[in-house]
C-alpha cells in the first residue's frame, strides 16, 4: 500500500529558482492538501483541493501555486523560491470530506539558500 | 474565524507520570470535527482520534483519553502512565470547511 507519496524527499534551491513538489495518492481520495511545517508554527495549510480540477487557498498561500489536473495528483509549485520558504512540506489526502482523518505523506525537506 | 490554540509549547514529565495536553479551539460553525495527531521523532504524522461537535462523550483508548467540553471549547488529551515511546509532538486540529492545526506541544518523557 503506497498511500500518499511525495517527491522529492529533499531539495536545495537557490533564491529565485523554481520547482514543483509532487503528491500522489492511490486511495481514490477526493480531498488533497499541502501544509508546511516550521519550528514553533505547527502545520499551516497552504492550498487544498476538494476534487479534480479544483483548488482553494489555505492560511499561507502567497508564493505558491497548485494544480489538480488528475484526481490522484496534487502539485505544489514555487515560481521564485525565497529563503522564507525553507520548510518541511507535507501533503495529505482524505476520502471525501474535511471531517475525515488525513493520510499524510512522509514530507519534503526544502532548503532555499 | 477558525483557530486552534495549544498553549503548552513543551512539556517534560518522568516516565509513568500522567500528562494532559491542552487544546482550545474557536469556530463559528455548529458542526465541526476535532482531531489529535502525533508526530514522533521519525517525522511522520499519525492520526490518533476524531471527535464530532455533537458527541461530547469522553473517550478512552488504552493509556490515552480525550476530554471534549463544548462549553469551554476544549478538547484535551491525557496520557496515563506515560512511556518513553510517547515522546513526540502532538497536534490538535479543527475541521469545518478546511482543516487547521494548532502549533503543537512537544512532549518529552524522561526515563
Amino acid at each position: 500500500n503506497a498511500g500518499v507519496t511525495q517527491t522529492p524527499k529533499f531539495r536545495v534551491l537557490k533564491t529565485g529558482q523554481s520547482m514543483t513538489l509532487l503528491c500522489a495518492q492511490d486511495m481514490n481520495h477526493e480531498y488533497m492538501y499541502w501544509y508546511r511545517q516550521d519550528p514553533g508554527m505547527g502545520l499551516r495549510l497552504i492550498h487544498y483541493s476538494v476534487g479534480e480540477g479544483t483548488t482553494a487557498k489555505g492560511e499561507v498561500p502567497d508564493g505558491y501555486n497548485v494544480s489538480r489536473l488528475k484526481k490522484q495528483n496534487f502539485l505544489l509549485g514555487l515560481e521564485s523560491a525565497a529563503p522564507s520558504q525553507t520548510s518541511v512540506y507535507f501533503c495529505a489526502s482524505s476520502y471525501y470530506r474535511t471531517n475525515e482523518k488525513l493520510f499524510f505523506g512522509s514530507g519534503t525537506q526544502l532548503s532555499v539558500l | 474565524a477558525q483557530k486552534v490554540t495549544q498553549a503548552q509549547t513543551e512539556i517534560s514529565v518522568v516516565e509513568k507520570e500522567d500528562v494532559t495536553l491542552d487544546c482550545v479551539y474557536e469556530t463559528r460553525d455548529t458542526t465541526y470535527y476535532l482531531f489529535w495527531y502525533k508526530q514522533p521523532p521519525s517525522g511522520e504524522l499519525v492520526f490518533l482520534i476524531r471527535r464530532n461537535s455533537f458527541d461530547e462523550q469522553n473517550e478512552i483508548s488504552g493509556r490515552y483519553s480525550w476530554n471534549f467540553q463544548k462549553s469551554t471549547s476544549s478538547f484535551n488529551f491525557t496520557i496515563t502512565a506515560s512511556q518513553v515511546v510517547d515522546s513526540a509532538v502532538y497536534f490538535c486540529a479543527l475541521s469545518d470547511d478546511k482543516i487547521i492545526f494548532g502549533k503543537g506541544t512537544r512532549l518529552h518523557i524522561l526515563p
